[in-house]
């Protein structure tokens, strides 16, 4: 069965500072990847998607994952933390090629952001 | 906004009861996908519907029921419920055509307390 790794349970940055948020997946191909972000008494909010091609995807607010076939990874990545990316982080897989299936998520990454 | 829209969005019952929770999809979208989230089991996949039927079931107690009525809302049912049930209940749509690679998009989530 596919599974979501997300090795981080909390993560503290500096505002200001880089972020990468590690995840890892086990899946027999090449899965569809997301990223969500949960901000406190929110619900799922997409940042970003890969499906096929260029492996360095952008997103939304400033936010890239780099998708990495070999280390069956999909690490989440921003240049410059804001205050306001202060959230839960959960990487999500989908089964390959029948798309529209549910996604199977990891167990998320606080983030939190200090001055 | 999602446009992805839940009610109510607390829920405060006691054990034994039965409650109903609601989901109206983004317009146009025909899948609709319900999950559940815990501190202990984090996001998990209930069940989705498309158009109408079934198309999927996860992790779904035999106490849990769904349907999705002929206007594409979905009501989830929760019977005898039991303290491990308090969660946050998420719907999410998607324009859900098989074999396509649609977003799932998520709903503020109703957050259930059974005392």
């Amino acid at each position: 069965a596919q599974s979501v790794t997300q090795p981080d349970i909390h993560i503290t940055v500096s505002e200001g500072a880089s972020l990468e948020l590690r995840c890892n997946y086990s899946y027999g191909a090449t899965p569809y990847l997301f990223w969500y972000v949960q901000s406190p008494g929110q619900g799922l909010q997409l940042l970003l998607k890969y499906f096929s091609g260029d492996t360095l995807v952008q997103g939304i607010k400033g936010f890239e994952a780099e998708f990495k076939r070999s280390q069956s990874s999909f690490n989440l990545r921003k240049p410059s933390v804001h205050w306001s990316d202060a959230a839960e982080y959960f990487c999500a897989v989908g089964p390959p090629a029948r798309g529209n299936t549910p996604l199977v998520f990891g167990k998320g990454t606080r983030l939190s952001v200090i001055a | 906004d999602s446009g992805v829209t839940q009610t109510p969005k607390h829920l405060i019952t006691a054990t034994g009861q039965r409650v109903t929770l609601r989901c109206s999809p983004r317009s146009g979208d025909l899948s609709v996908y319900w999950y559940q989230q815990s501190l202990d089991q984090g996001l998990q996949f209930l069940i989705q519907y498309y158009n109408g039927e079934e198309r999927a079931k996860g992790n779904i107690l035999e106490r849990f029921s769904a349907q999705q009525f002929p206007d594409l809302h979905s009501e989830l049912n929760l019977s005898s419920l039991e303290l491990g049930d308090s969660a946050l209940y998420f719907c999410a749509s998607s324009p859900g055509a098989p074999g396509g690679t649609d977003t799932q998009y998520f709903g503020p989530g109703t957050r259930l307390t059974v005392l």
